[in-house]
């Protein structure tokens, strides 16, 4: 079975402070695929992010960037200079190989105060 | 634009009654998944089909059916609505390729009195 454990459930950063969430993830496959989602208080989960288990590559997209650590099963994630719309719910995900679901973490409520 | 669709963004159903929650996609995605978000859960997933007629189980079924005629709807189904199933429900969509990400509804929150 997989799990996602996102420790921290309410951050509160001042705007252009960064902020880093943090997601631990628990599988049995060799390979799989990490995901970061953002839910706007609009609703939609709005994809944000992809990583495969194959590929250790740390990137860095804009204001945001991810570190993956296969050694310690962490896909931590960055948003770097925070700005008040990123105020949000952000989810860590994870899809194994050969199976369709995706399980997620129970998200980490980001608060950006200006 | 990529797009899934849920028919109602809020929605208040009285104990006992039977409630249908719709779900479009125009992706021509072969799976689609309903979750059910609660505070301090995150997301838990409900059921997903993947194909037409094809259904699986997910992590909390109990109290839910699905039904899936055509590829691109996707229909939750309360047979008899309990209170405790007030919450907020969120369809998704994907293709079968695994490194592809999920794309969401904008949610239904429906409350059960």
């Amino acid at each position: 079975a997989q799990k996602v454990t996102q420790a921290q459930t309410e951050i509160s950063v001042v705007e252009k402070e960064d902020v880093t969430l943090d997601c631990v993830y628990e599988t049995r496959d060799t390979t799989y695929y990490l995901f970061w989602y953002k839910q706007p208080p609009s609703g939609e989960l709005v994809f944000l992010i992809r990583r495969n288990s194959f590929d250790e590559q740390n990137e860095i997209s804009g204001r945001y960037s991810w570190n993956f650590q296969k050694s310690t099963s962490s896909f931590n994630f960055t948003i770097t200079a925070s700005q008040v719309v990123d105020s949000a719910v952000y989810f860590c995900a994870l899809r194994p190989y050969g199976n369709n679901r995706l399980a997620f973490g129970k998200g980490n409520q980001v608060v950006v105060i200006p | 634009d990529v797009k899934v669709t849920q028919s109602s963004r809020y929605l208040v159903k009285r104990t006992g009654e039977k409630v249908f929650l719709e779900c479009v996609q125009d992706m021509d995605h072969e799976n689609m998944f309903w979750y059910r978000q609660d505070p301090g859960l995150g997301l838990r997933l409900i059921y997903f089909s993947y194909d037409v007629k094809m259904k699986e189980k997910g992590d909390i079924p109990e109290g839910y059916s699905v039904s899936r005629e055509k590829k691109e709807r996707f229909s939750l189904i309360l047979e008899s609505a309990s209170t405790n199933q007030t919450s907020m429900y969120l369809c998704a969509s994907s293709t079968t390729t695994l490194n592809t990400e999920a794309f969401f509804g904008q949610g239904t929150r429906l409350t059960v009195v």
